[in-house]
């Protein structure tokens, strides 16, 4: 099955920095690749996905990239802000339409 | 409010029990997914249903079952209870069996075994 590996699993930046969040997969049937924020008590949501026939996607100040090949993918947040603290998940579809998740970074964005 | 509903929010209970984690999917969405959250362990897949037929099953105990009714909701029900089973339950929902539109979560059953 899909093993999702993610770095690092801490992160502090100062606000306006930029932050970037690396995983990786074991599984090269894999073609979902989205990413999840937590807030502290909330529900994982939805901020961004990929898939695997494109390398790079971008949503104002979040931008996913995948590199096939290498089997890697990465969460960059640009002109950080402090409500952008929270615990975020990559995953990678495993088969069956299930997803697997990295183990989480908590990022921590200081005014 | 993300359309997926999950009862109780917050559960007490003593350990050798039995509890009823129940969802609602968001209204279309015909597939379920249960996931188990620890400090230590993450996002762990427990179990997927679609259409009220178990599609995969991920690293969920004996001790756990669960179904998915005619209605669409779904119960994950944990029995002979252990310390180690207090996590947060979510529930999550998806619109067909092939993440078109990746999943929306619950916010969760927070399960204390005491």
């Amino acid at each position: 099955g899909e093993n999702v590996e993610q770095h690092p699993s801490t992160l502090s930046v100062q606000e306006g920095d930029s932050a970037v969040i690396k995983c990786t997969y074991s599984d090269s049937a894999s073609n979902y690749f989205p990413w999840y924020k937590q807030e502290l008590g909330k529900r994982p949501q939805l901020i961004i996905d990929i898939r695997s026939n494109v390398g790079e996607k971008k949503d104002q100040r979040i931008a996913v990239t995948l590199n096939k090949t290498a089997k890697h993918f990465s969460l960059h947040i640009t002109e950080t802000q402090p409500e952008d603290s929270a615990v975020y998940f990559c995953a990678g579809d495993s088969g069956y339409s299930t997803l697997t998740f990295g183990k989480g970074t908590m990022l921590l964005v200081s005014p | 409010d993300s359309g997926v509903t999950q009862t109780p929010k917050h559960l007490i209970t003593a350990t050798g029990q039995r509890v009823t984690l129940r969802c609602s999917p968001r209204s279309g969405d015909l597939s379920v997914y249960w996931y188990q959250q620890s400090l230590d362990q993450g996002l762990q897949f427990l179990i997927h249903y679609y259409n009220g037929e178990e599609r995969a099953k991920g690293n969920i105990l004996e001790r756990f079952s669960a179904q998915q009714f005619p209605d669409l909701h779904s119960e994950l029900n944990l029995s002979s209870l252990e310390l180690g089973d207090s996590a947060l339950y979510f529930c999550a929902s998806s619109v067909d069996v092939g993440l078109s539109y990746g999943y929306t979560f619950g916010s969760g059953t927070r399960l204390t075994v005491v």
